[in-house]
């Protein structure tokens, strides 16, 4: 079955401008979790997305970032006012979790985001 | 002290030993682990989860849970080149209900 998509695979921007990052989850798959990872460092978790509940917005990084999750299935993670710094792959999962928190998360390929 | 914590290495092992893999917890509530094997340039992959104590195999990969410990571990037998990656360990978190990971263990496997 199909796995999780992201669009674009690359993205190459001038500073200042604004990006829109998308993420095509697994089909019936309840919660989304977006990540940034710079060159050679961990998973840095930015938001997450589980059902109709109010998103966790914890790890985003400044007011700048956002995400939404329409209908419970697309998401749209929205940098404003790029900065050199946000220069990273953008990862999205999704997951669905069964009782007692057997949740497996599957990866979509990223999006490569270079402000330049 | 980190949610998730594993060593960030990097761990160089040669080819045909056994390489070990460990992570620590901060949420004595979590019930589930998963690691993930991430191949540089590439989305991280599950390779392997564990619910209950003990050890739990599959092929060369053997994963080990110690709740009381809060401590879960990785071994990888007869290790081959093709191993060689950033291992993820991931605790879900039961009650912030979320998938925690660690900063990850860079492996090297030597011809």
């Amino acid at each position: 079955g199909a796995g999780v998509s992201q669009s674009p695979s690359n993205k190459v921007t001038e500073k200042g401008k604004d990006v829109e990052l998308r993420c095509d989850p697994i089909s019936g798959h309840t919660a989304l979790y977006w990540y940034r990872q710079s060159l050679g460092q961990g998973l840095e978790f930015l938001i997450y997305f589980q059902g109709n509940s109010a998103p966790d917005k914890s790890g985003l990084p400044s007011d700048r970032f956002s995400a939404e999750r329409t209908g419970g299935s697309v998401s749209t993670l929205t940098i404003q006012r790029t900065q050199q710094e946000d220069s990273a792959v953008y990862l999205c999962a999704s997951s669905i979790t069964a009782s007692g928190g057997q949740e497996t998360q599957y990866f979509g390929p990223g999006t490569r985001l270079l402000v330049l | 002290q980190k949610e998730v914590e594993q060593n960030s290495g990097p761990l160089s092992v040669p080819e045909g030993a056994i390489a070990s893999l460990n992570c620590t917890y901060s949420d004595r509530g979590s019930q589930s682990f998963f690691w993930y094997r991430q191949y540089s340039g590439k989305s991280p992959e599950l390779i392997m989860f564990i619910y209950s104590n003990g050890d739990k195999e599959d092929g060369r990969f053997t994963a080990q849970l110690n709740k009381a410990s809060q401590y879960v571990s990785l071994l990888i037998r007869d290790s081959q080149p093709s191993d060689s990656a950033t291992y993820l360990c991931a605790v879900y978190f039961q009650g912030a209900q979320k998938l925690v990971f660690g900063q990850g263990t860079r492996l090297t496997i030597n011809p």
